[in-house]
Formats: C-alpha cells, sequence, structure tokens
C-alpha cells in the first residue's frame, strides 16, 4: 500500500519554541492531507485539512495562528507548531488521501513540551 | 450531522477467542465505510473498506461486514491473537464531503 512518511516520530522541545512535524507522501501525491491530534487513549481529532497550493481549512477551536500549515507539493505537507506550551503536548498524526479516496497515515509525532 | 458511534469503547477477551466491534453511523450520502487498526504509538492502518453495494469482506482473520439500510457495520476478528490488541477506528466517507467521520474506536485487549 501506499506510504506517507512522518517526522521526527518524537520531539521534546522548551515551552516557547517552536516545532515543525513534516509528512511526505512516498509513492503516491496527496493532493489533500489531513492532520489530527490526539490524546492519551482519544480518538483522533481532525485538526484541520490541507490542500496542494491553497491555505488549510482549520476545524471549529484550532487556532490557525497556533498551528501553522504548509502544503507546498503534492508530497510534503508540514505542521508547525508555534510558541509550543505543555498543554500543546499531543500525539500528531497527518494523512494523505490516495486517488482511490483512502486516507494513508503517517506514523505520529509525539510532542512534549517542557 | 455526520456521526459514527462505536461499541463497545473497550473490550478485553483471551487468545484465541473471537470478538465483533460494531460501528453504527448516521452520515449521509454513503460512499464508503473503513475499519482501521491503531496500535499504540502508530499511526492507524487500513484493514477493509466496504462500498455501498458490498456485504461482507474479509482480510484474513478480519471480516467486516455492512448492513446499509440499517447503516451498521461490524468487525469480527476470529482466532484472536496478542497482536490484535489495539484500537478499531470506524471511518465513513460521506458523497456530499471530503472529510472523513471518525468514529471514537474500541480499544481491544487481548490477554493471553
Amino acid at each position: 500500500g501506499a506510504v506517507v512518511s512522518q517526522h521526527p516520530s518524537w520531539v521534546i522541545c522548551k515551552s516557547g519554541t517552536s516545532v515543525k512535524i513534516e509528512c511526505r507522501s512516498l509513492d503516491f501525491q496527496a493532493t489533500t492531507m489531513f492532520w489530527y491530534r490526539q490524546f492519551p487513549k482519544q480518538s483522533l481529532m481532525l485538526m484541520a485539512t490541507s490542500n496542494e497550493g491553497s491555505k488549510a481549512t482549520y476545524e471549529q477551536g484550532v487556532e490557525k495562528d497556533k498551528f501553522l500549515i504548509n502544503h507546498a507539493s503534492l508530497t510534503l505537507s508540514t505542521l508547525t507548531v508555534t510558541s509550543a506550551h505543555p498543554e500543546d503536548s499531543s500525539f500528531y498524526i497527518c494523512s494523505g488521501e490516495g486517488s482511490t479516496g483512502e486516507l494513508f497515515f503517517g506514523e505520529g509525532s509525539r510532542l512534549t513540551v517542557l | 450531522k455526520n456521526q459514527v458511534e462505536q461499541s463497545p469503547q473497550s473490550l478485553i477477551i483471551l487468545e484465541g477467542k473471537n470478538c465483533t466491534l460494531q460501528c453504527n453511523y448516521t452520515v449521509s450520502p454513503f460512499s464508503n465505510l473503513r475499519w482501521y487498526k491503531q496500535d499504540t504509538g502508530r499511526g492507524p492502518v487500513s484493514l477493509t473498506i466496504m462500498t455501498f453495494s458490498e456485504n461482507t469482506k474479509s482480510n484474513g482473520r478480519y471480516t467486516a461486514t455492512l448492513d446499509a439500510d440499517t447503516k451498521q457495520s461490524s468487525l469480527h476478528i476470529t482466532a484472536s491473537q496478542l497482536s490484535d490488541s489495539a484500537s478499531y477506528i470506524c471511518v465513513v466517507r460521506s458523497g456530499g464531503s471530503y472529510i472523513p467521520t471518525f468514529g471514537r474506536g474500541t480499544s481491544l485487549i487481548v490477554h493471553p
């Protein structure tokens, strides 16, 4: 099946710093990519939807200035957590949509903000 | 409002036993339904996809069913293994929206 590479798989940073997470579709072109966050033992929560070459669409309650999403090419989307705080600590996952509509998920990035 | 409800929320079974997970949805118009398996700390992986015309589909020890009339799907796991311990997520796509609707998942624990 198609592969989505996400990195880093885990990151620890100090409060106030920014962290960038990359999501690459390795063997398919993902016109649409989704970004989620997941707290322990909870379901995936959609944060935003990004389409290549256009601005991301954010879900209600997600600060677009806090979580910057860039989808500059059909194979790369990035999520930048700006001025991270401990409450931003979470598991962030991306998924790319294949040509048949199937979602291919990255392995996730565990962010810990100290 | 499109919704996907999964039950049970959590399930504990003994290795070798069978189990069935349920997914009820109100997504309309319906396009397809997928079951994903998510191991702890990993991204979800697709198990099966069900479209409107399909009633049953198997993938190894996993068998998914779909009743489009009652808007229900089930995932049956046969002869469970310790490696089946994971969260199983039901995701429904609408023909009218590109945003999928996720269930909250069923957490399955298989004990030896």
